[in-house]
């Protein structure tokens, strides 16, 4: 199993470029999510998927935006990449999610991929 | 929405001694706490969590102890060994996501 895989590891964009930050998962887990790394905030949610066919905002949200293709499959896209989106980004999965209503009000354990470095100039 | 805050940001300890890192939380429905080890240059990995029903948690040297009436879980780390050294985040469970602290960064010093 490889777990989390998420590409590319490394990439510098222009302002004003974009791109999409791909991420898979074969743990046959229900949720997905984004999170942004910048030094001193910690790790920052930017959007999720509680399970297949709903994407919903996390905390930093603004100039992103998703798609859960598949079950396996939650992509990340800037569409018009600015200087503030310098970050390390992670995508993660868990099997346990969906809110308190669905899974009785536990969260399951986070597998992150190895991160994404991203450089807007 | 849930909103965590964790102190210290950084902590130096000498090796052998303890070290404790503590989070507050604002969701009172909140009721999984855990938390993530990060080393230089890799990915978060969960060393422990605990449930709202239970009021410690431990495995070998670190513990993690919940106050949910004042909404506040700690990490202590016993023994402390140089391969401790790394960034902690704890988190709390949102509505349906974690959100996280903004990290403490344990240095550990033979």
């Amino acid at each position: 199993n490889a777990g989390v895989t998420q590409t590319p590891k490394f990439q510098v964009l222009k302002t004003g470029q974009s791109m999409t930050l791909q991420c898979a998962q074969d743990m046959n887990h229900n949720s997905m999510y984004w999170y942004r790394q910048d030094p001193g905030m910690g790790l920052r949610l930017i959007y999720y998927s509680a399970s297949e066919g709903t994407t919903d905002k996390g905390e930093v949200p603004n100039g992103y935006n998703v798609s859960r293709l598949n079950k396996r499959e939650f992509s990340l896209r800037l569409e018009s990449a600015a200087p503030s989106q310098t970050s390390v980004y992670f995508c993660a999965s868990s099997e346990l999610g969906g809110g308190r209503a669905r899974f009785g009000g536990v969260a399951g354990e986070l597998f992150f991929g190895e991160g994404s470095r991203l450089t807007v100039l | 929405g849930e909103n965590v805050e964790q102190h210290p940001s950084t902590l130096s300890v000498q090796e052998g001694d303890s070290a404790v890192i503590k989070c507050t939380y604002s969701d009172s429905a909140s009721n999984y706490f855990p938390w993530y080890k990060q080393e230089l240059g890799k990915r978060p990995q969960l060393i422990i969590d605990i449930r709202s029903n239970v009021g410690e948690k431990k495995d070998q040297r670190i513990a993690v102890t919940l106050n949910k009436t004042a909404k506040h879980f700690s990490l202590h780390i016993t023994e402390t060994q140089p391969e401790d050294s790394a960034v902690y985040f704890c988190a709390a469970s949102g509505a349906d996501k974690l959100i996280f602290g903004t990290g403490t960064r344990l240095q550990v010093f033979p």
